[in-house]
C-alpha cells in the first residue's frame, strides 16, 4: 500500500515570490507520482507527473517538481507565483505500471496575496 | 471534447432519502472512477470500473452505497438511505486503457449535503 503526506495544509505567499509545496510518500514498491491542482468549485487537473527518467519534472503554469527517491519526496516548486495560482494542490501516488489506484495526500491550500 | 460530465452539481437532501449521482465519462474512455472528498478524510477512491465491470469496490464505505455502469457512457452512484456523514463532494473520473500510465480526467464534482 502507498501513503502520501503533505506537510503543510496552508501556504500563504506574496505575489511574485517563490513557493515550495512539500510532499512525502511511503511505498514498498516503485511508484508514479503526481501533482494535481483544484480551483474553487472545479475538479482536479493534472499539473505534472513523474513516471521514470529525469527526476526533475516540468508541468503546466510554470510549476516543476523533483523526485527524490532517497528522501521519498516529490516537492512542488514555482519560482514566481501569481494571484491565479491560488488553489488547492494535491500530491498523489500510484504503483508504477498503472495509475488506476491513486492515493492522494490531504492537500495544501496555496493562497497568493497581492 | 465536453470532458467528464456530472449531475447534479449540487444536491441537498434529508437524512433517509435516496440520492443518485450521475456521471458521463469522456467518449472512448473505458475506465471510470468514483471518488469522495471530505475535510476529514480527504480524497478517497470509492470504486472503479473497466469496460463497465466493477474492478475494485474496496473503498465503498457501506452497503448503503452502490454503483453501477449500465453502459460505456453512463454511471451512477447511489446512497440509500443517506446520512449526514455522507455529505461530501463526489467526483467522477475517466481514463483510457492501455499499458503503463493513463491520465485520469476529473469531472467538476457533485456537492452533496444531507441534512
Amino acid at each position: 500500500a502507498q501513503s502520501v503526506t503533505q506537510l503543510d495544509s496552508q501556504v500563504p505567499v506574496f505575489e511574485e515570490a517563490p513557493v515550495e509545496l512539500r510532499c512525502n510518500y511511503s511505498s514498498s514498491v516503485s511508484v508514479y507520482l503526481f501533482w494535481y491542482v483544484q480551483y474553487p468549485n472545479q475538479g482536479l487537473q493534472l499539473l505534472l507527473k513523474y513516471l521514470s527518467g529525469s527526476t526533475l519534472v516540468k508541468g503546466i503554469n510554470g510549476f516543476e517538481a523533483e523526485f527524490n527517491k532517497s528522501q521519498t519526496s516529490f516537492h512542488l516548486r514555482k519560482p514566481s507565483v501569481h494571484i491565479s495560482d491560488t488553489a488547492e494542490y494535491f500530491c498523489a501516488v500510484s504503483p508504477s505500471g498503472s495509475a488506476r489506484q491513486l492515493t492522494f495526500g490531504s492537500g495544501t491550500q496555496l493562497t497568493v496575496l497581492p | 471534447d465536453a470532458g467528464v460530465i456530472q449531475s447534479p452539481r449540487h444536491e441537498v437532501t434529508e437524512m433517509g432519502q435516496e440520492v443518485t449521482l450521475r456521471c458521463k465519462p469522456i467518449s472512448g474512455h473505458d475506465y471510470l472512477f468514483w471518488y469522495r472528498q471530505t475535510m476529514m478524510r480527504g480524497l478517497e477512491l470509492l470504486i472503479y470500473f473497466n469496460n463497465n465491470v466493477p474492478i475494485d469496490d474496496s473503498g465503498m464505505p457501506e452497503d448503503r452505497f452502490s454503483a453501477k455502469m449500465p453502459n460505456a457512457s453512463f454511471s451512477t452512484l447511489k446512497i440509500q438511505p443517506s446520512e449526514p456523514r455522507d455529505s461530501a463532494v463526489y467526483f467522477c473520473a475517466s481514463s483510457i486503457a492501455g499499458g503503463g500510465y493513463n491520465e485520469q480526467f476529473f469531472g467538476p464534482g457533485t456537492r452533496l449535503t444531507v441534512l
